[in-house]
């Protein structure tokens, strides 16, 4: 079946700088990935739409400055988050939607911590 | 609110009981997908639903979409430890622009305790 792979898969970082994660596709082209956020204990909540090419789609609450998300390739999607701090500590899964448009693929996640 | 809501929030039960989840949309579902997952570690895709009245069972689990499309349920029989964890329903929604979004139920934590 098709994969999607993250990296890192967990990261550790000190409040103020810059963290990049990168969702990749990696046996299928996917025109449209997918970011999430997950808190302990909570659901799933859809931060933004990344369409290869095009400038993400941001759910409300969402900061577009604070969470800058590139898809540059029918491949890859990155999230990064800027001037990061505790609160953004958090775990972050992609989804990538595959050559059938019912199609998901969960990436395995990554955990970002803080301090 | 949320676009989909589940119930209950979170389920504390016996080991060899049975158990119920409930994930209801406003809106008609054009496909619902059972999820299970641990909070950090990836998703665990269980079933998926795309017919009004259609049920599927895997092992234990066995899940239901009601004919109207906007309820389904998720049943475990005989519930044991290895089945606790987040329980997530998801759909997509169609866009009021762009492209379909895909979103989460507000999850169900289960415990099964031996």
């Amino acid at each position: 079946g098709a994969v999607v792979s993250q990296h890192p898969s967990w990261v550790i970082c000190k409040s103020g700088t810059s963290v990049k994660i990168e969702c990749r596709s990696l046996d299928f082209q996917a025109t449209t990935m997918f970011w999430y956020r997950q808190f302990p204990k909570q659901s799933l909540m859809l931060m933004a739409t990344s369409n290869e090419g095009s400038k993400a789609t941001y759910e409300q609450g969402v900061e577009k400055d604070k969470f800058l998300i590139n898809h540059a390739s029918l491949t890859l999607s990155t999230l990064t988050v800027t001037s990061a701090h505790p609160e953004d500590s958090s775990f972050y899964i992609c989804s990538a939607r595959g050559p059938l448009d019912y199609e998901q693929y969960f990436g395995p996640g990554t955990r970002l911590t803080v301090t | 609110s949320q676009e989909l809501e589940q119930s209950p929030q979170s389920l504390i039960v016996q080991e060899g009981k049975n158990l119920t989840i409930n994930c209801t949309s406003s809106k008609t579902l054009y496909g619902l997908y059972w999820y299970k997952q641990k909070y950090g570690e990836g998703l665990i895709f269980l079933m998926m639903l795309q017919k009004g009245g259609e049920e599927k069972s895997h092992e234990k689990i066995t899940a239901k979409l009601d004919e109207k499309k906007q309820q389904s349920s998720l049943h475990i029989t005989a519930s044991q430890p290895s089945h606790a964890g987040i329980y997530l329903c998801g759909a997509d929604r169609p866009p009021t622009s762009g492209t379909y979004k895909y979103i989460f139920g507000t999850g169900t934590r289960l415990k099964v305790l031996a």
